[in-house]
């Protein structure tokens, strides 16, 4: 199975702050169609994941667009550039490029 | 719009089978699979398995030998049973559409010894 690791588990910040997170693949996740099928989730306390970007860089419908997602092969980055307080909680990469598809441990985000 | 709902038992006893279900609206079950995850208290995501809209079966290597997912396309429900339940698989069990964008509210299952 394909295994995410996520850096850093924890992450503080100020509002207004630009940060990043990490999720590195024991191995590639582009398909042989072409598409890196690798998702980036946010979970608020007490609620169900939401999805900000999907196949590496492309942001959800109705996501901010200070969240952007890069990367390829095995190393993936997603940036949020200008923390808000809603944006706080637990970030997830997910790959859905290897059946069975597989979650990272997740990076929390506080204020600092 | 798209919706998906989660119910089943909120206890089980130990060695038990959990049956949960998964009813959904806004889509066809024959033209996007449902992935079910669940998310034990105070930790992360676990991707359990998902059911294709061809009807086929992916599951998690940890859980496949007591795992299985069907459906029921005409009721637009999809339903997951796991068995030998053991007081680690008290979670939060979601299930969402193929692609994550849209997920219900997660049902929690304590899992009794």
């Amino acid at each position: 199975d394909v295994v995410l690791t996520q850096t850093p588990p924890t992450l503080s910040a100020t509002i207004g702050q630009s940060v990043s997170i990490s999720c590195r693949s024991s191995q590639s996740l582009l398909h042989s169609n072409g598409n890196t099928y690798l998702n980036w989730l946010l979970q608020r306390p007490g609620q169900p994941p939401q999805l900000l970007i999907y196949l590496v860089s492309r942001l959800e419908s109705g996501v901010p667009n200070r969240f952007s997602g890069s990367g390829s092969g095995t190393d993936f980055t997603l940036k949020i550039s200008g923390v808000e307080a809603e944006d706080l909680g637990v970030y997830y990469c997910v790959q859905s490029t290897h059946a069975p598809y597989t979650f990272g441990a997740g990076t929390k985000l506080e204020l600092k | 719009q798209v919706q998906l709902k989660e119910s089943g038992p909120v206890l089980v006893q130990a060695s038990e089978t959990l049956s949960l279900t998964c009813t959904v609206s806004g889509f066809s079950l024959t033209n996007y699979g449902v992935i079910w995850v669940r998310q034990p208290p105070g930790k992360g995501l676990e991707w359990m398995g998902i059911i294709w809209r061809n009807g086929n079966t992916d599951y998690n290597s940890a859980l496949k030998s007591r795992l299985s997912i069907n459906r029921d396309t005409s009721k637009s429900q999809v339903f997951l049973k796991m068995n030998s339940l053991q007081t680690d698989d008290t979670a939060i069990y979601y299930c969402t559409i193929h692609w994550f964008a849209y997920w219900g509210q997660g049902t929690l299952v304590t899992v009794s010894s």
